[in-house]
């Protein structure tokens, strides 16, 4: 069975500082490994996904994230945080094409950016 | 552009009053869902066509029904709503054997009173 998990529910980073958004992931076969962003009453918007290929996949919003296969990882990442940054984001994976399999999303962690 | 669009983006009803929601889409693809979403938590999966061939989710209630007429379109209806069933709805759309990212629409949020 697939499973995702977002170990923090929340993560504070000041304005122009990185910011790490971590995930850990479970599946039998290879994965395909996405996050997700969601404003306040909207629904999610795609940011980035993995499917094969380099390890280091780049994203909307200057967003980027690093798949680790020895670690089950694929952690959010970006440079220097907007305080427009600030939502919920979610990790979701899935083993196999659309169609073919459900695609499993973590509890969601909440970013939240000072000025 | 292509994009999915639910309506209405916010429903109130009364308890055990039916309500449906809509779902459209301009992207074409053959696969949609229909997702509950709680406080914040992790969408949670009701349903899901591929193409027409319909599927349930074990624990998705039997108070919660879908259409999909054609491609384009897709209702959820709940056929009488209780205190529980207030959430934010979203549908979502992906392309059948691609790399299966979702497409989302912006949601419905019901309220039960």
């Amino acid at each position: 069975a697939q499973s995702v998990a977002q170990p923090e529910d929340q993560v504070n980073v000041a304005e122009g500082n990185p910011l790490t958004v971590k995930c850990t992931y479970s599946v039998s076969g290879n994965p395909y490994l996405f996050w997700y962003v969601q404003y306040p009453n909207r629904g999610l918007q795609f940011l980035l996904k993995y499917i094969t290929g380099d390890n280091l996949v780049k994203g909307s919003y200057g967003f980027e994230a690093e798949f680790n296969k020895s670690q089950t990882s694929f952690h959010l990442k970006k440079p220097s945080a907007l305080v427009s940054d600030s939502a919920l984001y979610f990790c979701a994976v899935r083993d196999s094409p659309a169609g073919a399999s459900k695609i499993i999303f973590g509890s969601g962690t909440r970013l939240s950016i000072r000025p | 552009d292509a994009m999915v669009i639910q309506n209405p983006r916010y429903q109130v009803t009364q308890f055990g009053k039916p309500v449906t929601l809509s779902c459209s889409q301009t992207l074409n693809h053959n696969v949609m869902y229909w997702y509950q979403q709680k406080s914040s938590q992790a969408p949670k999966l009701l349903f899901h066509y591929y193409d027409k061939d319909f599927n349930n989710e074990a624990d998705t209630p039997d108070n919660f029904q879908s259409r999909r007429p054609n491609t384009s379109f897709c209702f959820l209806d709940i056929r009488s709503p209780g205190l529980g069933d207030a959430a934010m709805y979203l549908c979502a759309t992906s392309r059948r054997g691609g790399t299966g990212e979702l497409f989302f629409g912006e949601g419905s949020r019901l309220t039960v009173l």
